[in-house]
C-alpha cells in the first residue's frame, strides 16, 4: 500500500462549489507539503504544515494538519476553473528531515466545470 | 528571481542509449533534488545534491547518476536506457538550510519529458 494515500483520486466539481482533498499517511508525519501541478508540468508550492492542528490559508485554499490522525486536508472554497490541476501532498519522514527528500502521494486530479 | 529551469524540455531516445538532463536552480539555492514521475509509480525521489556532494539517494539503480557543479547547476545522467525510464524528470531547488521540517521549501522546474523508444 502507498505510504501516502490521497482521496479522492479524481474530482469533478461545478464552478463555485467547495471541495476537500485528503492526504493520509501510514507513517509519522514530521511535515506536510501541498503542491499543485498542471498536467505534464512542474509543481507549484501551495503551503507547508508542520505542527498538529496547524491551519494555513492562501486565497481560497485552506490546509489543515491533524497530527494524531496523520492526515492533512486541503479545502477549496468557491472553486474556479483556475483551480483545476493535480494536487499532490508530500511528506517529510524524519524529525530532523528537510523538504529536500519528500515522499509524495499519488495525487488528486481536480476538474472544475465552468 | 528567475525560477528553476530545466533543459531540454522534451527528449526522445532509444533503448540502450544514455541521456543527460540539466537543471539550473534558483539563484542562491544550493540544494538540487531530482524526481522521476510516471503514471504507475507517481513522483519518486532520485537524489539530492548540495555543495557538489550527493547528500541523499532514493531507491533507483546505479544507471541513474547525477552531479552538481560549483555554481549549483546540476545534471542527471541515465545510462543504458530502458523503456521503463520514460517519465517526466523534475528538478527542485531549495536554499539547503539546515534544520527541521519547514525550513527549506523546494521549488520545482517545469520538467524534462523523456521518451524511450
Amino acid at each position: 500500500s502507498q505510504e501516502l494515500e490521497q482521496s479522492p483520486q479524481s474530482l469533478i466539481v461545478q464552478e463555485g462549489k467547495n471541495l476537500t482533498i485528503n492526504c493520509t499517511s501510514s507513517k509519522t508525519l514530521y511535515g506536510l507539503y501541498w503542491y499543485k501541478q498542471k498536467y505534464g508540468e512542474g509543481l507549484i508550492f501551495l503551503m507547508m504544515l508542520q505542527k498538529g492542528g496547524e491551519e494555513k490559508s492562501h486565497e481560497k485554499i485552506t490546509a489543515k494538519l491533524d497530527e494524531k490522525k496523520q492526515q492533512s486536508s486541503l479545502h477549496i472554497t468557491a472553486s474556479q476553473p483556475s483551480h483545476a490541476g493535480i494536487y499532490l501532498c508530500g511528506a517529510v519522514r524524519t524529525p530532523s528531515g528537510s523538504a529536500r527528500q519528500l515522499t509524495f502521494g499519488s495525487g488528486t486530479q481536480l476538474t472544475v466545470l465552468p | 528571481k528567475a525560477g528553476v529551469t530545466q533543459t531540454p524540455r522534451y527528449l526522445i531516445k532509444t533503448r540502450g542509449q544514455q541521456v543527460t538532463l540539466s537543471c539550473s536552480p534558483i539563484s542562491g539555492h544550493r540544494s538540487v533534488s531530482w524526481y522521476q514521475q510516471t503514471p504507475g509509480q507517481g513522483l519518486q525521489f532520485l537524489f539530492e545534491y548540495f555543495s557538489e556532494t550527493q547528500r541523499n539517494k532514493g531507491n533507483f539503480p546505479g544507471r541513474f547518476s547525477g552531479r552538481q557543479f560549483s555554481n549549483s547547476r546540476s545534471e542527471m545522467n541515465v545510462s543504458t536506457l530502458e523503456l521503463g525510464d520514460s517519465a517526466l524528470y523534475l528538478c527542485a531547488s531549495s536554499p539547503g538550510l539546515a534544520g527541521g521540517p519547514g525550513t527549506d521549501t523546494q521549488y520545482f522546474g517545469p520538467g524534462t519529458r523523456l521518451t524511450v523508444l
